[in-house]
C-alpha cells in the first residue's frame, strides 16, 4: 500500500480565507482523489486530480471553490477557497493501489492520508 | 434508493461476540466490495475486499457477498472492545468519465463492551 502524507492534520481559520492542504504520495500513481468528510457523515467525493490535466469534479463541488493542483505523480494540493463555518470537516487525500494499471479499475482499493480536520469560525 | 445504504447503528455487542455488519447496494453490476474501519478521528483503513459470491476470511474478519440480493455483511468474530469503530461499506460506481468512484455508505458504528 502506499504511504500518503497529508498537510496540515488540522487547522482552525477565519472565514473569508483559504486553506491549502497538501498531499504527498511515497510512489508515482496517475490519479489522485479528495473527500470530504462532514462531521458525523460518510466519506464524499470532492474531484480526481489527474496529471497533466484539470481535474474532474463530482456534482455539486466547482473548480472556484475547491481548485485543485496535481503537478507532478506523486503530489497534489486542495485549496477551500473563502471558507465558511458550513466547510468545517476533514478533508482526506486518497489514491488507488494494487492493481499497477494506474487506471481505475474495478478492483482497486483506495488508500488514505491521514486527513485534515478544517474548522472555520 | 443510496447507492450504498447500512444502518448506521451503534451497534452494541459484548467482548468476545459475533459482531455482524450489512450492507446493501444499489447497482447490480457492481463487481467489488470494500469495508473500511474509521476509528473517531482517525483516516478509513482498509480491512477487507471481496469480489466473488459467497465468504471470505482473512483472521478475524469475513466478509461475506451475495451478488443476486445485492447485499455484502462483515462479520467480526470474538469482538474485541479495540474493533469499537465505525464501519464503511464501499462500492466503486461507474462515472461518466469513463472511470469509476468509491461511493461509501454512512458507515455502522460498532461498540464492543468489555
Amino acid at each position: 500500500s502506499a504511504v500518503i502524507s497529508q498537510k496540515p492534520s488540522r487547522d482552525i481559520c477565519q472565514r473569508g480565507t483559504s486553506l491549502t492542504i497538501q498531499c504527498q504520495v511515497d510512489s508515482q500513481v496517475t490519479m489522485m482523489f479528495w473527500y470530504r468528510q462532514q462531521p458525523g457523515q460518510s466519506l464524499t467525493l470532492i474531484a480526481t486530480a489527474n496529471q497533466g490535466s484539470e481535474a474532474t469534479y463530482e456534482s455539486g463541488f466547482v473548480i472556484d471553490k475547491f481548485p485543485i493542483s496535481r503537478p507532478n505523480l506523486t503530489f497534489s494540493t486542495l485549496t477551500v477557497s473563502n471558507m465558511s463555518p458550513e466547510d468545517s470537516s476533514i478533508y482526506l487525500c486518497s489514491v488507488e493501489g494494487g492493481r499497477g494499471t494506474g487506471d481505475i479499475t474495478m478492483n482497486t482499493e483506495a488508500f488514505f492520508g491521514q486527513g485534515t480536520r478544517l474548522t472555520v469560525v | 434508493q443510496k447507492e450504498v445504504e447500512q444502518n448506521s447503528g451503534p451497534l452494541s455487542v459484548p467482548e468476545g461476540a459475533i459482531a455482524s455488519l450489512n450492507c446493501t447496494y444499489s447497482d447490480r453490476g457492481s463487481q467489488s466490495f470494500f469495508w473500511y474501519r474509521q476509528y473517531s478521528g482517525k483516516s478509513p483503513e482498509l480491512i477487507m475486499s471481496i469480489y466473488s459470491n459467497g465468504d471470505k476470511e482473512d483472521g478475524r474478519f469475513t466478509a461475506q457477498l451475495n451478488k443476486a440480493s445485492q447485499y455484502v455483511s462483515l462479520l467480526i468474530r470474538d469482538s474485541q472492545p479495540s474493533d469499537s469503530a465505525t464501519y464503511l461499506c464501499a462500492v466503486p460506481y461507474p462515472r461518466n468519465t469513463g472511470f469509476q468512484k468509491l461511493v461509501f455508505g454512512t458507515g455502522t458504528r460498532l461498540l464492543v463492551s468489555p
